[in-house]
């Protein structure tokens, strides 16, 4: 199968400090990868899609200038949490599209202090 | 996109067969079926999909009902390890955007 990778799988940050979280695809080349947010004991929540060489499309109700995604390489995409507040923690898990397939991630888990 | 709706438990025992349900009523006719389960704190694996025709791989069967509203996935013999959350997702095929929108899932619980 498939594997897609995240780094780092968990970060401390304190408020009002940006993170990156980078997901890269190992072994295909993902030219749409997904951004996923998961709270504690919810299900996951689209947050955006990132297409290689372009914007990312976001969803309704997610501050595209607060979570800045970039796109840059058919295995990498990164998601930067800006000024990041305690409301912000979360699990965050990307996938990577192979024809119609996504193969995700094993997440990050944020915690902003 | 076909939401999708599920019973949010279900307990199972071991070495038994698991039979979670979806139903998906406003499924349209290009609109596959995916099941994929969440283990606590991992990422989503995904099981199996399928279109109308039944499927079977080596972890599960996906059963689905001739008028595709619903559909039912079969763990044959169910393990421990098989404790998750699983999701039922609903999602077109082909464009360029194939986004997925979770459900609630139904968390299944394997009893020894």
């Amino acid at each position: 199968g498939a594997v897609v990778s995240q780094h780092p799988s968990w970060v401390i940050c304190k408020s009002g400090t940006s993170v990156k979280i980078e997901c890269r695809s190992l072994d295909f080349q993902a030219t749409t990868m997904f951004w996923y947010r998961q709270f504690p004991k919810q299900s996951l929540m689209l947050m955006a899609t990132s297409n290689e060489g372009s914007k990312a499309t976001y969803e309704q109700g997610v501050e595209k200038d607060k979570f800045l995604i970039n796109h840059a390489s058919l295995t990498l995409s990164t998601l930067t949490v800006t000024s990041a507040h305690p409301e912000d923690s979360s699990f965050y898990i990307c996938s990577g599209k192979r024809e119609y397939e996504q193969f995700f991630g094993p997440g990050t888990r944020l915690t902003v202090l | 996109d076909a939401k999708t709706t599920q019973p949010p438990s279900m307990d199972c025992a071991e070495g038994r067969a698991a039979n979670l349900p979806c139903n998906h009523s406003t499924i349209s006719g290009n609109e596959y079926v995916y099941w994929y389960r969440q283990i606590h704190s991992q990422g989503p694996q995904y099981i199996i999909h399928g279109l109308k025709n039944n499927e079977t791989n080596e972890m599960a069967s996906l059963i689905i009902t001739e008028d595709r509203k619903s559909s039912t996935l079969i763990l044959p013999h169910a393990t421990l390890r098989d404790t998750a959350v699983y999701y039922c997702i609903v999602r077109v095929a082909g464009g360029t955007g194939n986004q997925f929108y979770f459900g609630t899932g139904t968390s299944l619980t394997v009893i020894p």
